[in-house]
């Protein structure tokens, strides 16, 4: 049991569906983060919120759209995506933003298919 | 600029072995440095962090690391590796002096595979 709970654990969707994938963090932690890893590809930053302010939006497309109305639940709405987003999406959370020190505590992910 | 280098992408070793991953980096000041560590189908996990103080760190399942501010590098090791020990490894660093960011960078990750 990590802390960090990410629903659903997979996910099939074709390219005209619209559907969210969820974080819920259980540690009283500050910040959220999403990441995309793709197969033989670096983890990929794609959102940060801190205190549910977004701070970092790394050149994301607007297909996905990310939603955090507290600082326990983070949410990734999905529409019109392409195959090449079919990877493990995986949501992260971490305290003392400020600070930095803190390390990053991550959930188990949601494996996407995009058909 | 921050950045992290791992140049394995796959480390093999005999178990009962010493393994070590390795990882370098680069940023502007003192670095915050950190070990995760992923098997199959599951997150991130954390392993170990160098902050300040003493240059060896020591973590979970009897990892630990050593900073090396000459080498500009955070190695990962073990005395004597376990089957159970395979999986993904990343290392990351934090630079304190980038002022108001502190995101993380991740390595590319190394495949640790530890033979029976």
């Amino acid at each position: 049991e990590t802390g960090v709970t990410q629903t659903p654990r997979h996910l099939v969707m074709g390219m005209t569906n619209k559907k969210s994938l969820k974080c819920e963090q259980h540690l009283g932690h500050n910040a959220m983060y999403w990441y995309k890893q793709s197969a033989k590809k670096p983890l990929e930053l794609m959102f940060v919120y801190s205190l549910e302010e977004r701070v970092e939006n790394n050149s994301v497309p607007s297909r996905f759209s990310p939603e955090c109305p507290n600082s326990s639940h983070l949410f990734l709405h999905l529409h019109t995506l392409q195959p090449e987003d079919s990877a493990l999406y995986l949501c992260a959370s971490s305290q003392d933003w400020g600070r930095g020190n803190s390390p990053l505590h991550f959930g188990n992910g949601t494996r996407l298919t995009v058909t | 600029a921050q950045s992290v280098a791992q140049p394995e992408d796959q480390v093999n070793v005999a178990e009962g072995n010493p393994l070590t991953v390795k990882c370098t980096y680069s940023v502007s000041g003192n670095p915050y440095l950190f070990w995760y560590v992923q098997y199959p189908n599951r997150g991130l996990q954390f392993l170990l962090k160098y902050i300040t103080g003493d240059n060896l760190v020591k973590g979970s399942y009897g990892f630990e690391a050593e900073f090396n501010k000459s080498q500009t590098s955070f190695h990962l090791k073990k005395p004597s590796a376990l089957v159970s020990d395979s999986a993904l490894y990343f290392c990351a660093v934090r630079d304190p002096l980038k002022g108001g960011s502190y995101i993380p960078t991740f390595g590319r990750g190394t495949s640790l595979i530890v033979h029976p």
